[in-house]
Parts: C-alpha cells; structure tokens; sequence
C-alpha cells in the first residue's frame, strides 16, 4: 500500500495565526519531501528529509519550519503567513533518497 | 540544464483516441523519468515511470517512449477515456543524488470529450 496521508484537508489561517500541517507514512519510507503547489503549476520543492535529518532547504522562508519527529512523521509549522502563500501544500514519501516518490493527497491552504 | 519542457500545455480528445504528450530534457544526467497524473484537489499519483536503458514501456494503455538521442520522452494514452481528464506532469531526476530532487514538466491538462 503505497499510502500518505496528510491533515488537515483545508486550513484557512490569518497572517498572524500560528497552525501545522501533519503527514505521516507507514510504508517504511526513508524520505520524506514537503512541496507548494499553485494552481496550473508543477508542484515546487520546499524541504527534503532523508532519515530524518533535513537534507535539503530550498530557499524556504522562515516563516514555514519544517519538522520530522520520527520517520513515519512529518510536520510543517506555519507562523505570519503572507496571502501569496495560499496554496496546495503536499507531502510526498520515498523508499530512499533516491526512489519513486508517493504523493499525498494535499492540504489546501488559504492565508487570509 | 535543469528543465524539463513539456507540450502539449493542454489537450481535447475524443474518447477513444489517443493522447499524446511530450516532454524534452537537456541535462544528459539525468536518469530516471516518472509520469504523474494529478486530479483537481488531488496529489499527483505516480502513473509509470522509465530509465533510459529501455526504449519503450506499457503499463495497461499507458505508454512511455524514451528517444534517449533526442533527448526526448513522451507519454502515450490509448483508447482515452473521461476519466483519464486530468492534468498530466512529465519529472526527471538523477537517482542517487541529494534528495532525489524530481524536476517536473509544466504540466498538460487532458480533457477526454465522451
């Protein structure tokens, strides 16, 4: 079952709340990726854990701050969010850092 | 050297017929080329994916070919059906480099008319 799940579906959150997104996997999966996605576009790296250490920051502002507390676990805290970043935020699992990545299936996020 | 550029950006076809849509890469390193299929509100779900040591692959009416001189790669679907209307992403990567970063195609959204 290649399954990750993530929750929220919807977050709606003004610029000065603070809230999570949560995803989780249970495939054993040693990678675990956050991406944005805006409409109409390809979704767009933002964070890469590999045993659970951050392996990649792709120029992410501090305003999203990533967490991997276990390896079936990852988390994105949101603080002083900006409306531009409304978006579909997704998680995605791989086997390693170098295999097929498995989407979930998103949290839609609108900063107000 | 890190794009990938992918075309058609949109696509009507009948149902029954074939979509195709095409993508070109430039950076000769990389060596592996998954298909996505993404749904409104939905992630992407992994559709079928090559290495270019093999030139052509099939999975049920999906089918990718690979013209590794070319440099190209294409995505085959036949005998389109409605619920095949999606938008489709053509991702290139380097296996075994830090993160396995995928660089995605734009994106091509497919509308199978009944």
């Amino acid at each position: 079952d290649t399954e990750v799940t993530q929750t929220p579906k919807h977050l709606v959150m003004g610029m000065t709340n603070k809230k999570s997104l949560k995803c989780e996997q249970h495939m054993g999966h040693r990678a675990m990726y956050w991406y944005k996605q805006k409409a109409k576009k390809p979704p767009e790296l933002m964070f890469v854990y590999s045993y659970e250490k951050l392996s990649i920051n792709e120029s992410v502002p501090s305003r999203f701050s990533p967490e991997c507390p276990n390896s079936s676990l990852l988390n994105l805290h949101l603080h002083a969010l900006q409306p531009e970043d409304s978006a579909l935020y997704l998680c995605a699992s791989s086997p390693a850092r170098w295999r097929t990545q498995y989407f979930g299936p998103g949290t839609r996020l609108t900063v107000l | 050297q890190q794009q990938v550029k992918q075309s058609p950006q949109s696509l009507i076809v009948q149902k029954g017929g074939i979509s195709i849509i095409n993508c070109a890469y430039e950076n000769t390193a990389f060596d592996y080329f998954p298909w996505y299929q993404q749904f409104p509100g939905k992630g992407p779900a992994l559709l079928i994916a090559i290495r270019p040591d093999v030139s052509e692959k099939k999975e049920g009416r999906f089918t990718i070919s690979f013209n590794k001189s070319a440099k190209q790669f294409s995505l085959h679907i036949m005998d389109s059906q409605p619920g095949d209307s999606a938008t489709y992403f053509c991702a290139a990567s380097i296996d075994k480099a830090a993160g396995n970063k995928l660089t995605f195609g734009g994106g091509t959204r497919v509308l199978v008319k009944p």
